[in-house]
């Protein structure tokens, strides 16, 4: 079975702070993709990365970098000088094979002003 | 546009009375899903369709039905709705198996009092 955990319920920093999600993963499979998704007070799911198991590189977008480790089985996400606009909820999540994208029970990031 | 439209967005009904939650994509995408989602569990998926007259269950399908006669569709229905039901529900759909991840519908906030 495939499992997601984000052990990080609520988050709070001052704007402007650097901020770390963590996502921890546990799969059986090699082949395997890890998502994140953004989800604001509106509601939607915004999609903000796919990431494949045989790519290992650190992926950086912006202020937003994300780091893959399969040693430690994490996939941990970096948003750098956070903004108000940040503010929401982030999920983890994470494929294989014909399986369903299995989810984290997700991080709530408040960016105080 | 590349779309997954839901309807209704919001919807309050009385235990007991059958709903239908419309889902409908324009990308000819071959998979589509049903999630809820609830507070500390994340997103859940309900059922899922490989393609046309092909569905199957996903993690908590009691009470709830779908229907996949054309592509392009994938209604939710509860028949008998219950209060254990309220919850804010999404569609998604992707061109395969969710590998290259789910395009998501803006979602359907549903209370059963």
């Amino acid at each position: 079975a495939q499992k997601v955990t984000q052990a990080q319920t609520e988050i709070s920093v001052v704007e402007k702070e650097d901020v770390t999600l963590d996502c921890v993963y546990e799969t059986r499979d090699t082949t395997y993709y890890l998502f994140w998704y953004k989800q604001p007070p509106s509601g939607e799911l915004v999609f903000l990365i796919r990431r494949n198991s045989f790519d290992e590189q650190n992926e950086i977008s912006g202020r937003y970098s994300w780091n893959f480790q399969k040693s430690t089985s994490s996939f941990n996400f970096t948003i750098t000088a956070s903004q108000v606009v940040d503010s929401a909820v982030y999920f983890c999540a994470l494929h294989f094979g014909n399986e369903k994208l299995t989810f984290g029970t997700g991080t709530r990031l408040t960016i105080i002003p | 546009e590349a779309q997954v439209t839901q309807n209704p967005r919001y919807l309050i009904t009385v235990t007991g009375k059958k709903l239908t939650v419309t889902c409908s994509q324009n990308m000819n995408h071959e998979y589509m899903s049903w999630y809820r989602q609830d507070p500390g569990l994340g997103l859940r998926q309900i059922y899922y369709s490989m393609n046309v007259e092909v569905t199957d269950k996903g993690d908590v399908p009691e009470g709830y039905k779908v229907s996949r006669k054309e592509k392009r569709n994938f209604p939710l229905i509860l028949e008998s709705p219950s209060p254990n039901q309220t919850s804010l529900y999404f569609c998604a759909s992707s061109s395969s198996p969710p590998a290259y991840g789910y395009t998501f519908g803006s979602g359907t906030r549903l209370t059963v009092v």
